[in-house]
């Protein structure tokens, strides 16, 4: 099936820093990505749609400076968190939909951001 | 607005025990409903969909009614084996979201030799 893979698949930084996660899907073209972040024993949240070409949209509280999303081609998406800090530490999670095929929605394997 | 519940866990079996693993919605509408793994360090698999009332979902033993007048899609498997450790995710969708998902909580499954 589709591949979605993401990198780095973990991450340490320092306060204040930026940090850069890539999304790309390995064998199909995605219009549009997702943005998830996954707290400890909790939900899947959504973040953001990531629209190739165009502005990504935002789900209600997140913040949009904070978290720059980027689609620049049709197989990468990219999220960076600016200006870190630890309570953004977290398990970030993207996913695709291969719509050129099944339509099927492909899940990254995730990357978890640890903020010092 | 719209959720998921599922079940909280941990949920722990023996191998070969029966398994259900509850999940319930709120929707407007008839939105499209699915089951997702995520095994140890890895991403989300899909597991099981159904898209329309009654629809039952299948894959790998697991099954999945579409319950619309208890609003469920709860997660069933008649022997669990030791492989099937993981978490898993109730998850729904809906007309328009164009493959926007809302998620329950997950419920960790563990199955002991």
């Amino acid at each position: 099936g589709a591949v979605v893979s993401q990198h780095p698949s973990w991450v340490i930084c320092k306060s204040g820093t930026s940090v850069k996660i890539e999304c790309r899907s390995l064998d199909f073209q995605a219009t549009t990505m997702f943005w998830y972040r996954q707290f400890p024993k909790q939900s899947l949240m959504l973040m953001a749609t990531s629209n190739e070409g165009s502005k990504a949209t935002y789900e209600q509280g997140v913040e949009k400076d904070k978290f720059l999303i980027n689609h620049a081609s049709l197989t990468l998406s990219t999220l960076t968190v600016t200006s870190a800090h630890p309570e953004d530490s977290s398990f970030y999670i993207c996913s695709a939909i291969d719509v050129d095929n099944t339509g099927e929605l492909f899940f990254g394997e995730g990357s978890r951001l640890t903020v010092l | 607005g719209d959720s998921v519940t599922q079940m909280e866990g941990p949920v722990t079996l023996s191998e070969e025990a029966f398994l259900t693993i509850n999940c319930t919605y709120t929707a407007t509408g008839y939105p499209s409903l699915f089951w997702y793994v995520q095994y140890p360090g890895e991403g989300l698999q899909l597991l099981l969909k159904a898209t329309k009332a009654d629809d039952k979902g299948s894959n790998k033993g697991f099954e999945a009614t579409y319950r619309k007048e208890t609003t469920s899609f709860h997660l069933e498997k008649g022997s669990v084996q030791v492989s099937d450790s993981a978490v898993y995710f109730c998850a729904r969708g809906g007309q328009n979201q164009g493959g926007k998902l809302i998620f329950g909580q997950g419920t960790e499954l563990s199955v002991k030799p």
